[in-house]
């Protein structure tokens, strides 16, 4: 059974960091691309970033690129989002998803239960 | 404002069947395959459509999805009250070189 289970979550200041774990089990986790998926207060899903299977290849969207970190430890099955220079705007639910393949364009199939990130003074 | 465009709600009564749409462009749903997600609210999304019109194993035939050039269907037929959700599409986008939502649509069962 393939499980998601999000965490590391919770408050920070505004320019701070905080680094988001994804602990998985259930499937081959080194040859599955996964992503960041964030949801703000009342809002709808917003792609964060993406790791491809096998290469490691990553994307990221704009409003993160250069500030956000997307890594993975095989060894441990785990999925990492390293996130710097926080703001009001970074406030919002965290979602790691699995994608159906090694690549980055496989839909997400299985989602983690989410990890609250409140970015505020 | 989203790159995929969806009607921000939609309704119907027991039964009945409705259609949530969403329009995109040539460099998302025009290139690559579209997906549908259904969100409870407190609950982590679902997948409940991939690659344009397959259902996973657990997902009811009710649910269906198409695509026709730059815009994507997902039809429901035989609401429940269960259904009550808010409905998101996806697909990756060749041009920003990552995923897109649409803004999701919030269906209310009558």
């Amino acid at each position: 059974e393939v499980q998601l289970v999000d965490s590391g979550g919770g408050l920070v200041q505004p320019g701070g960091s905080l680094t988001l774990s994804c602990s998985t089990s259930g499937f081959t986790f080194g040859s599955s691309a996964m992503s960041w998926v964030r949801q703000a207060p009342g809002k709808g899903l917003n792609w964060v970033s993406t790791i491809t299977g096998g290469a490691g290849d990553t994307y990221y969207s704009d409003s993160v690129k250069g500030r956000f970190t997307i890594l993975r430890d095989k060894s441990k099955n785990t999925l990492y989002l390293q996130m710097l220079s926080l703001t009001a705007e970074d406030t919002a639910l965290y979602f790691c998803a699995r994608q159906g393949g090694g690549g980055p364009f496989d839909g997400f199939d299985f989602w983690g239960q989410g990890t609250m990130v409140t970015v505020s003074s | 404002q989203s790159v995929l465009t969806q009607p921000p709600s939609a309704s119907g009564t027991p039964g009945q069947r409705v259609t949530i749409s969403c329009s995109g462009g040539s460099f998302n749903i025009g290139d690559n395959y579209i997906y549908f997600y259904q969100q409870i609210p407190g609950s982590a999304p679902k997948l409940l459509i991939y690659r344009n019109d397959q259902r996973p194993s657990g997902v009811p035939d009710r649910f269906s999805g198409s695509k026709s050039g730059t815009s994507a269907s997902l039809a429901i037929s035989g609401l429940r009250s269960e259904d009550e959700a808010h409905y998101y599409c996806a697909a990756w986008d060749d041009s920003l070189r990552g995923w897109v939502f649409g803004g999701g649509t919030k269906l209310t069962v009558l």
